[in-house]
């Protein structure tokens, strides 16, 4: 078993749905949580970041943390053509500049 | 201006061959690192620098070594490259000394590396 596991995608949505984006993982050590988004042919790029349980918005994106389920979770609020590309979710024990460790990723279309 | 590069962006080589891939970032970052992300998306921690030292040295093969000749630049060197090294080799860098758990990592825009 991976320590972070993604659900597997690939997800196709018309746009204006919401986006629910989900990673489980085994570690209980891991304190900080982060979404990372990765366009087509571009490297990762921090989407969301939090500390501990909790949930934190910003704009149109929600990240939500449940560390008694070992549960994580992304939403995407009337999602657009724009919000299309590979969404990975990362945990590390000492924060966001530490070590990483990633789930697979799962890659979003969301349809004009 | 671009803050973490990467050359090449495409490499393409025969199996036994030896490649190097170079990273520059220009933030002033102190650590710096090398990822590893195949053909599934799977992004995989190799190596880690902080200030010319090795912190992180994940289970990779020995033919991989890193070498940071200063804190601006990692770059990764691959002897006797093998059919599944092929892969997309990221470069990040970020600022540890600040003690801010939330400093983020930036990512270069990767090198495609294909082994005939």
């Amino acid at each position: 078993q991976k320590e972070v596991e993604q659900d597997p995608g690939p997800l196709s949505v018309p746009e204006g749905a919401i986006v629910s984006l989900n990673c489980t993982y085994s570690n209980s050590a891991f304190q900080y949580f982060m979404w990372y988004r990765q366009y087509s042919r571009k490297g990762p790029e921090l989407l969301m970041y939090t500390y501990s349980s909790g949930n934190k918005e910003d704009g149109r994106f929600t990240a939500q943390v449940d560390k008694s389920s070992k549960y994580i979770s992304l939403f995407i609020r009337d999602s657009q053509p724009s919000d299309s590309a590979t969404y990975l979710c990362a945990m590390s024990r000492n924060g966001a500049n530490s070590k990483l460790t990633f789930g697979k990723g799962i890659t979003l279309s969301v349809r004009p | 201006d671009t803050a973490v590069s990467q050359t090449p962006k495409y490499l393409v080589t025969q199996m036994g061959n030896d490649k190097s891939i170079k990273c520059e970032q220009n933030l002033g970052h102190d650590t710096m690192y090398w990822y590893k992300q195949d053909s599934k998306k799977f992004l995989k921690i190799m190596f880690s620098y902080n200030n010319k030292e090795l912190i992180i040295n994940e289970t990779v093969p020995n033919r991989f070594s890193p070498k940071s000749p200063d804190k601006a630049h990692l770059n990764l060197h691959i002897n006797s490259l093998e059919l599944g090294d092929s892969a997309v080799y990221f470069c990040a860098s970020s600022q540890v000394a600040s003690g801010r758990a939330s400093d983020t990592q930036y990512f270069g825009p990767g090198t495609r590396l294909t082994v005939l």
